[in-house]
């Protein structure tokens, strides 16, 4: 049972303008929500998070919106530029617990043309 | 610079000949864990170790071993590798959760298994 899914397995998009990145959750105990970006050959690269007492969380061109009700969070990247370019893993788990174990989704490619 | 560092980045080997895949980190974190990435399957999680001499299963253990004697290292061992367990493994580290709050986990660069 996939617990995160990640629809669109990918996104294209012209640089300069919005990439928006889809997740959907089932596991109502996830309350912590976090994006990677993984490049090929490395390893993923935390990008941003959220907890469930926010709905939004803005870091720059990176924005994350989290709808509790539908269990479903979105990453939005405005402007998009070609280095953006990559996977996008979503990924989520419950606050504390016996094991902070991160639940991926399978991820997004993203490309960014010039 | 803070990273988690694994040894090696490539490997090729036969099947049943045992290996250790070293994972170090350099930012005192108690958190440390292992997963695999496969197609099409995303990223699972081997096993996890909350601190010192403590460590347990995750999601897919089976055929894999680890061991946390030392806070900043965490092992990955296979004792009889088979041609099922080729896959790109990671690990990663964390500041220990709490009931309150989480933490982002750091991911070291990978380690590409390929077992004939």
């Amino acid at each position: 049972d996939q617990q995160v899914k990640q629809n669109s397995p990918s996104l294209s998009v012209q640089e300069g303008r919005i990439s928006i990145l889809n997740c959907d959750y089932t596991n109502s105990m996830f309350d912590y929500f976090l994006w990677y970006k993984k490049y090929p050959a490395e390893g993923p690269t935390f990008l941003i998070s959220i907890s469930s007492i926010k709905d939004k969380n803005e870091d720059g061109r990176f924005t994350v919106f989290l709808n509790k009700s539908a269990k479903h969070l979105s990453l939005h990247i405005v402007p998009s530029q070609p280095g953006d370019s990559a996977v996008y893993f979503c990924a989520a788990s419950p606050i504390g617990g016996s094991n902070y174990k991160l639940t991926f989704g399978k991820g997004t490619l993203l490309t960014v043309n010039p | 610079e803070a990273q988690v560092t694994q040894n090696p980045r490539y490997l090729i080997t036969v099947t049943g000949k045992k290996l250790t895949v070293t994972c170090s980190q350099n930012m005192n974190h108690e958190y440390m864990s292992w997963y695999r990435q496969d197609p099409g399957l995303g990223l699972r999680q081997i096993y996890y170790s909350m601190n010192v001499e403590v460590t347990d299963k995750g999601d897919v253990p089976e055929g894999y071993k680890v061991s946390r004697k030392e806070k900043r290292n965490f092992p990955l061992i296979l004792e009889s590798p088979s041609p099922n367990q080729t896959s790109l493994y990671f690990c990663a580290s964390s500041l220990r959760p709490t009931g309150l709050s989480s933490y982002e986990q750091y991911f070291g660069p990978g380690t590409r298994l390929t077992v004939t």
